[in-house]
């Protein structure tokens, strides 16, 4: 079965300083990982995806991840963060074990101070 | 534009209301899902829809009753729902590949009263 854990409910930084969202998975198969993002009263946003091909992946918006197999971790980056980068990360994963539907994370709360 | 379309964007209802919550896609998509996100919880997946069939219904109570006429709609049906039913309902498509991304429209904001 396939599952994921986000590890922080909520991350704070200031404006300009990097942001590390952190996301661990488990998986019997292969997995395809994605991050997305939600501003407030919005739906969920696809911000980059991995699936089987390079490791370091690159978003949107300035973000990346790293796959991880052996820390089985999905880690979400960005050098340097934006007051509009406040808002609700989701880490999800999906193989074949679950057929095509994916596991949503319970979200990582991005909070920027100026 | 997200290429999905939820309609009506908020909604208020009494519990001996019935309404009805809508879908569109045009992303040639053939799954289509209803989450519901509830404050302080987790996203819930209620409903999977692929190819006009329902594939998942994660025990969710009767008073909600999805309806796919076609691959690009989908509608979710409220009768004598609770103040505890009041969430954000997420209507999101795909193509049924697990490397193909959800593609979520902005939800409705359904306040039951």
């Amino acid at each position: 079965a396939q599952s994921v854990t986000q590890l922080d409910s909520h991350v704070s930084v200031s404006e300009g300083t990097p942001v590390l969202l952190r996301c661990n998975y488990s998986s019997s198969y292969s997995p395809s990982l994605f991050w997305y993002v939600q501003h407030p009263n919005k739906g969920l946003q696809l911000l980059l995806k991995y699936t089987s091909a390079a490791t370091l992946v690159k978003g949107i918006n300035g973000f990346e991840a790293e796959f991880k197999k052996s820390e089985t971790s999905f880690h979400l980056t960005k050098p340097s963060a934006h007051m509009s980068d406040a808002a609700e990360y989701f880490c999800v994963v999906s193989d074949q074990g679950g057929s095509y539907i994916p596991t949503f994370g319970r979200g990582t709360s991005l909070i920027v101070h100026p | 534009e997200t290429g999905v379309t939820q309609t009506p964007r908020h909604l208020v209802m009494g519990m001996t209301n019935k309404k009805s919550l809508k879908c569109e896609q045009h992303l040639g998509h053939n799954a289509m899902y209803w989450y519901k996100q509830s404050a302080k919880k987790p996203l819930e997946l209620m409903f999977v829809y692929n190819f006009k069939e329902q594939t998942e219904n994660n025990s969710v109570p009767s008073r909600f009753s999805p309806e796919c006429p076609n691959s690009s709609h989908l509608f979710l049906h409220l009768h004598t729902l609770q103040p505890e039913d009041s969430a954000l309902y997420l209507c999101a498509s795909s193509q049924e590949d697990l490397n193909s991304p959800l593609h979520f429209g902005n939800g409705t904001r359904l306040t039951v009263t």
